[in-house]
């Protein structure tokens, strides 16, 4: 299967710093990348989708202001999480998919606030 | 958003049993996924379903799309250690409108397997 990276694979920050989380796909070119919070014993819960070359659609109650998607090229997009809060800590997750065929998920960067 | 209802929600048995677990849906999906989410990891695609009522395997994994596509289940026949994790169902439309990719995920099958 294809091969999605992240990173970093965890970080740690002050509350009110912002963090970036870069997904990169590996050995394909993805149209788009999709972007997923996941708190601990639940499921994946899609942030916002991200079309290379164009602004990302958020989910509803997600506030696309915080949370900052920027996909430059077919292979690398970027979430940043600006002034972060203890509540933010989470495990994000990203995928990718070359049209809207199957989805590869990245491993995940797991993200602590203090 | 939307979630699927998935059960059970955790299951305990001993390597060798079968394990079966399934998925519904109030929505009608044209595809449906099972993947599995080890500790600290992303989920893993195990078995893609495109059409309903289609019947597929992966060694011994075996994955139903339901005939109203509102459902589907997945086996795990001789389970073993390793099959130990996180098992998430998930839906995606392939046709136009806002929904159009996404996935829709279950709550998740948290498998535990004693040697």
């Amino acid at each position: 299967g294809a091969v999605v990276s992240q990173h970093p694979s965890w970080v740690i920050c002050k509350s009110g710093t912002s963090v970036k989380i870069e997904c990169r796909s590996l050995d394909f070119q993805a149209t788009t990348m999709f972007w997923y919070r996941q708190f601990p014993k639940q499921s994946l819960m899609l942030m916002a989708t991200s079309n290379e070359g164009s602004k990302a659609t958020y989910e509803q109650g997600v506030e696309k202001d915080k949370f900052l998607i920027n996909h430059a090229s077919l292979t690398l997009s970027t979430l940043t999480v600006t002034s972060a809060h203890p509540e933010d800590s989470s495990f994000y997750i990203c995928s990718a998919t070359r049209g809207m065929g199957t989805q590869y998920f990245g491993p995940g960067t797991r993200l602590l606030v203090l | 958003g939307q979630q699927l209802n998935q059960s059970p929600q955790s299951m305990f048995i001993q390597e060798g049993e079968d394990v079966s677990m399934n998925c519904t849906s109030s929505s009608i999906f044209n595809t449906w996924l099972w993947y599995k989410q080890d500790p600290g990891e992303g989920p893993v695609l195990l078995i893609a379903l495109y059409k309903a009522g289609e019947l597929t395997s992966n060694g011994r994994l075996t994955a139903q799309f339901g005939i109203t596509r509102k459902d589907s289940f997945l086996n795990i026949s001789a389970s073993i250690p390793s099959d130990v994790g996180i098992y998430f169902c998930a839906g995606q439309l392939r046709a136009g409108g806002t929904s159009y990719g996404k996935l829709t995920f279950g709550q998740g099958t948290i498998l535990t397997v004693h040697p």
